[in-house]
């Protein structure tokens, strides 16, 4: 089975400052990665992807992720935070063939003017 | 594409009463998906179709959920005999094949009281 791990639920950055949000994963099988963002009373929008290839996707809103397979790690970074930023982020990760995403629980993002 | 599109937005039920979401894909997509996600957790996987037939169902949708496709296009959702525990967001995404990334919906928020 697949699964996600990201730690510390609540994030606090100040604005302009890194926002760094980690995620682990468990795969047995290459996996695919994906963060998503996901707005109060909304659902879902897809950020970034990592399938194959260069291991640093960029995504939109100015987010990147780096795929380190030694760490079994998907990091999300951004290099300036703004207000706009503040909503709850989940990393998910599935494979070839595999139909479903596993989530991580989580990190909501608050920034501070 | 007009995204994805669910009904209702809220629902408010009484425990036990019978309630049916209702969610339209992207119009080429094949794939649709159900996920649950409660407050603080991030989703989890209910079901998948591909065209009209339910190809996986999770462990989580027990004998009182149902899940239809008539025809390929859109999906319902029906759970029976609603309990608290039923209180969640369900989020319907979608996929085509080839494309690795699902979009979601607005997702349904179920109040049970």
């Amino acid at each position: 089975a697949q699964s996600v791990t990201q730690l510390g639920s609540h994030v606090s950055v100040s604005e302009g400052a890194l926002v760094l949000l980690r995620c682990n994963y468990s795969s047995s099988v290459p996996p695919y990665l994906f963060w998503y963002v996901q707005y109060p009373n909304q659902g879902l929008q897809l950020l970034l992807k990592y399938t194959t290839g260069a291991t640093l996707v960029k995504g939109i809103n100015g987010f990147e992720a780096e795929f380190k397979k030694s760490e079994t790690s998907f990091h999300l970074t951004k290099p300036s935070a703004h207000m706009s930023d503040a909503a709850e982020y989940f990393c998910a990760v599935s494979s070839y063939g595999n139909n479903r995403l596993a989530f991580g629980k989580g990190n909501q993002v608050v920034v501070i003017p | 594409d007009t995204g994805v599109s669910q009904d209702p937005r809220h629902k408010i039920t009484k425990r036990g009463q019978n309630v049916t979401f209702r969610c339209d894909p992207i119009s080429e997509h094949n794939r649709l998906y159900w996920y649950r996600q409660t407050l603080g957790q991030g989703p989890e996987f209910l079901t998948y179709f591909q065209n009209e037939a339910q190809l996986e169902k999770s462990r989580l949708l027990s004998d009182r959920f149902s899940a239809e496709r008539p025809k390929g296009s859109f999906s319902t959702l029906e759970i029976q005999r609603t309990e608290q525990g039923d209180s969640a967001m369900y989020l319907c995404a979608s996929s085509s094949t080839g494309r690795i990334e699902a979009f979601f919906g607005q997702g349904t928020r179920l109040t049970v009281v």
